[in-house]
Formats: structure tokens, C-alpha cells, sequence
């Protein structure tokens, strides 16, 4: 079973201030999605990343894939209420399932 | 966009109850998915779907749950005697390549009384 430790549980800071999320394995990953996700809804996909290293950015978003596909990070630059949210991490193994994080949950204050 | 819809929003029904609940996944995706999480906890994996036939199940997905593709375009989740802690929400995903940027649907949400 691939185990994704995210950290931190819980985040709440100030609009404008930048963030780091992280999202651990002892795993190694084919593809590592970011969801997010609201209350009573669905989780909506952010970004896949596929390559060690690889780095992909959605407006103030920046997503990393470790080097060994075992690990990312999602930064966030000048944080917006808008942002609050439920962050999810899910690792793709080698078989056709998919497991998830806990998640990191994002507040954002005005 | 095309997105997955998922049918219906909220069920709720007595212990002991069968209960199907139905998804139509975006039309040229061939992975199809079942997820669940319950209140407050962390979304897990039951099954994922292929070629009419189940290609991954886990731990949580036992004898009581079955899944079926019975047209073109649905794709349903059949819990045969519900138990109070199915509660929960039920997501359907599905993708276009194997275990690859899933997309979600909305979730129906399952109440067993």
C-alpha cells in the first residue's frame, strides 16, 4: 500500500503571504496529481506531474515532483482568500488505482 | 467542458437496503473509478475499471459492492446490503489513460439509517 504523509494538516495565514505544502512517500510514483477539493464537492485536478524534477506552474501555483518521484511540494505566491481550500496529493503506482493523501487544509484570512 | 456527472446527489436508505448508484463518465475516457470518503476523513480508492472488467479493487471493495458498465455511457456503483458505515460520500472519476489525471464528479452523498 503507497502511504502519502501531506504536511502541514492544517495552514492559516494572511492574504498576501507565500506558502509551502508537501506531500511524502516512501513510494515511488508513475504520476502524482494535486486536487482540490471543497466542502461537499468533488475534488477538482490542479496539475500532473510525471517526470523527476519536473516543475509546472499555474499562475501563482508552483508545483514540484521530487527527483525521485517520491515526493512534491506545492508552493503558493501572495496567497488570496480565494485560495482557501482543501489541497490533495494523489500518488499513481504501477497498478490502475490511485490513493490519496489526507490533504493539507488552507485558509486564507483577508 | 466536459465534465462527470453523477446521479443522484443524495440517497439516503435503510441498513440492509441495496443501492445503485450511477455515473456517466466523460465520453472518451476508458478509466472508470469509485471512490469514497467519509466524513471528515481522507478519499479511498475501490475500484478502478476497464475493458468491461475490474482492474484494480482495494481492501475496502468486498463481496457486498459490484460495479457494471451496463450501456455506453453509465458506469454504476451496487452495494447489495448497505451497512451504517457506508455512509459516506461516493465520487466516480474517470481518465482517458490508465491511472492518469482523473477527473472527478460531484459525489453522491449515501446516508444509511
Amino acid at each position: 500500500t503507497q502511504l502519502l504523509e501531506q504536511s502541514p494538516q492544517f495552514l492559516s495565514i494572511q492574504e498576501g503571504e507565500n506558502l509551502t505544502v508537501y506531500c511524502n512517500s516512501s513510494s515511488v510514483f508513475s504520476s502524482l496529481q494535486w486536487y482540490r477539493q471543497e466542502p461537499g464537492e468533488g475534488p477538482v485536478l490542479l496539475v500532473t506531474v510525471v517526470t523527476g524534477g519536473e516543475v509546472k506552474k499555474l499562475k501563482r501555483l508552483t508545483f514540484q515532483f521530487g527527483d525521485a518521484r517520491k515526493d512534491s511540494s506545492l508552493h503558493i505566491t501572495a496567497a488570496q482568500p480565494g485560495d482557501t481550500g482543501l489541497y490533495l496529493c494523489a500518488g499513481a503506482g504501477n497498478n490502475n488505482d490511485m490513493r490519496f493523501g489526507a490533504g493539507t487544509r488552507l485558509t486564507v484570512k483577508p | 467542458e466536459p465534465e462527470v456527472t453523477q446521479t443522484p446527489s443524495h440517497q439516503v436508505t435503510q441498513m440492509g437496503q441495496e443501492v445503485i448508484l450511477r455515473c456517466v463518465p466523460i465520453s472518451n475516457h476508458l478509466y472508470f473509478y469509485w471512490y469514497r470518503q467519509i466524513l471528515g476523513q481522507k478519499v479511498e480508492f475501490l475500484v478502478s475499471f476497464y475493458n468491461n472488467e475490474i482492474s484494480e479493487k482495494s481492501e475496502i471493495f468486498d463481496d457486498q459492492f459490484s460495479v457494471e458498465r451496463p450501456d455506453g455511457s453509465n458506469f454504476t456503483l451496487k452495494i447489495r446490503s448497505t451497512k451504517l458505515e457506508d455512509s459516506a460520500m461516493y465520487f466516480c472519476a474517470s481518465s482517458e489513460f490508465r491511472a492518469y489525471e482523473q477527473y472527478f464528479g460531484p459525489g453522491t452523498r449515501l446516508t444509511v439509517t
